[in-house]
């Protein structure tokens, strides 16, 4: 079967780095997608990564390992507007996505 | 129109009654999705099309039926609404690559009572 996991919830302070972990159990894989939402809002897309290792886009990095069926989203520099929900999916054998609860990160001054 | 647009923003309807939520696209994009997200749960599929004139069920398609005239449009369908499809429904689109970004409208609330 098909299943994706994220913590609910995290906290951290402002300035500082924080990792929000994503496991998941496909047969079929085509990539894995981060999107940021904020309350009320829509999703917006952060990443892709289809091969293993780091991808770095300014404050934001996200980590894939196809084998452990793992990926993190590295958030430095945290600023109060980073509060969101962030959301782990991955790509199925048909090109769907299949998608993580999300986790909410509080940012703390 | 830039991007995706959604109408409307938010509505309460009575259990029973029929209700169309619309989408429509001016990117050109070929395949259009339609999604509910409830609290705890991840963004679950209903509906999708890969291009116009073709539509496939998504993981939670019953109750509701989509339709695609065109490219641009995606209207999702509620027959006959029930309190269980109380959610926040997003339409997102995608370009011409498989793997492409999916792109999100700003989402309609619906409340059945």
């Amino acid at each position: 079967g098909q299943n994706i996991d994220q913590p609910t919830e995290m906290t951290a302070t402002e300035g500082a780095i924080v990792q929000i972990n994503c496991t998941y159990q496909t047969s079929g894989f085509n990539g894995l997608f981060w999107y940021q939402q904020h309350a009320g809002e829509a999703p917006t897309f952060l990443s892709y990564n289809v091969l293993d290792g780091l991808e770095e886009k300014g404050r934001f990095s996200s980590f894939l390992s196809r084998s452990k069926g793992y990926s993190y989203l590295l958030l430095k520099e945290l600023q109060m507007k980073d509060s969101a929900s962030y959301l782990c999916a991955f790509m199925d054998s048909n090109y769907q996505l299949i998608w993580g609860a999300g986790t909410k990160l509080i940012i703390k001054p | 129109i830039a991007g995706i647009t959604q109408a409307p923003t938010s509505q309460i309807l009575a259990a029973g009654r029929r209700m169309t939520l619309r989408c429509t696209q001016d990117m050109r994009h070929n395949a259009m999705y339609w999604y509910r997200q409830d609290l705890g749960l991840g963004l679950r599929l209903i509906h999708y099309s890969n291009t116009a004139g073709t539509t496939g069920k998504g993981e939670v398609p019953d109750g509701y039926s989509v339709s695609r005239a065109n490219t641009d449009d995606f209207p999702l369908t509620l027959a006959s609404a029930v309190p269980s499809q109380t959610s926040v429904y997003f339409c997102a689109s995608k370009g011409g690559d498989s793997t492409d970004t999916q792109y999100f409208g700003p989402g309609t609330r619906l409340t059945v009572l």
